[in-house]
């Protein structure tokens, strides 16, 4: 079974500092791997996924992550936090056959400080 | 695309009254997936639709939960009896059938928030 760990219920930046949300992942099975942005009272919108393409995927509004399979991690990075990256931020996975249905972490919630 | 609509946006209730949540997925998106996402933790799945056959169920879909998606377009999900532990958002997701080598995005609706007193 899939299982995800995102370290951090809250994480605390100033605006324009480095973000950096954790997420650490468990599969039998080479994974697919997802990003997913919540804002309050909103569905999820997809930062950016893994495929078992490139090991570093660039997702939308500067964020990005690395695969890493030695550490089991793909941690979500923004050079720069502007005050609208406040949100929670969902880790998932999921698996190709049968459903692909995700499975999610606890979720990071982001405050930007001015 | 219009992306993904969920009807009713908001739902109040009392305890052991029926409802039921519509999902209407971006067109040509033959699967469907539903979600349930209590206060503070992520979204937990409930149940998986590949054109019209209802193809996995979670053990969190109790026999009080009911879904359909009658002509494989549009989904809905329906609890019996509602309970307090029910209160949650319930999210709809849907996405394109698998390319080869490929798996693709589930899009999320906005959801249905719903509150059983």
């Amino acid at each position: 079974a899939q299982s995800v760990t995102q370290l951090g219920s809250h994480v605390s930046v100033s605006e324009g500092a480095l973000v950096l949300l954790r997420c650490n992942y468990s599969s039998s099975v080479p994974p697919y791997l997802f990003w997913y942005v919540q804002y309050p009272n909103q569905g999820l919108q997809l930062l950016l996924k893994y495929t078992s393409a490139a090991t570093l995927v660039k997702g939308i509004n500067g964020f990005e992550a690395e695969f890493k399979k030695s550490e089991t991690s793909f941690h979500l990075t923004k050079p720069s936090a502007h005050m609208s990256d406040a949100a929670e931020y969902f880790c998932a996975v999921s698996v190709r056959g049968g459903s692909e249905k995700l499975v999610f972490g606890k979720g990071t919630k982001l405050t930007v400080n001015p | 695309d219009t992306g993904v609509s969920q009807d009713p946006r908001h739902k109040i209730t009392k305890r052991g009254q029926n409802v039921t949540f519509r999902c209407d997925p971006i067109s040509e998106h033959n699967r469907l997936y539903w979600y349930r996402q209590t206060l503070g933790q992520g979204p937990e799945f409930l149940t998986y639709f590949q054109n019209e056959a209802q193809l996995e169920k979670s053990r969190l879909l109790s026999d009080r939960f009911s879904a359909e998606r009658p002509k494989g377009s549009f989904s809905t999900l329906e609890i019996q009896r509602t309970e307090q532990g029910d209160s949650a958002m319930y999210l709809c997701a849907s996405r394109e059938g698998e390319r080869e080598g490929r798996t693709d995005t589930q899009y999320f609706g906005p959801g249905t928030r719903l509150t059983v007193l």
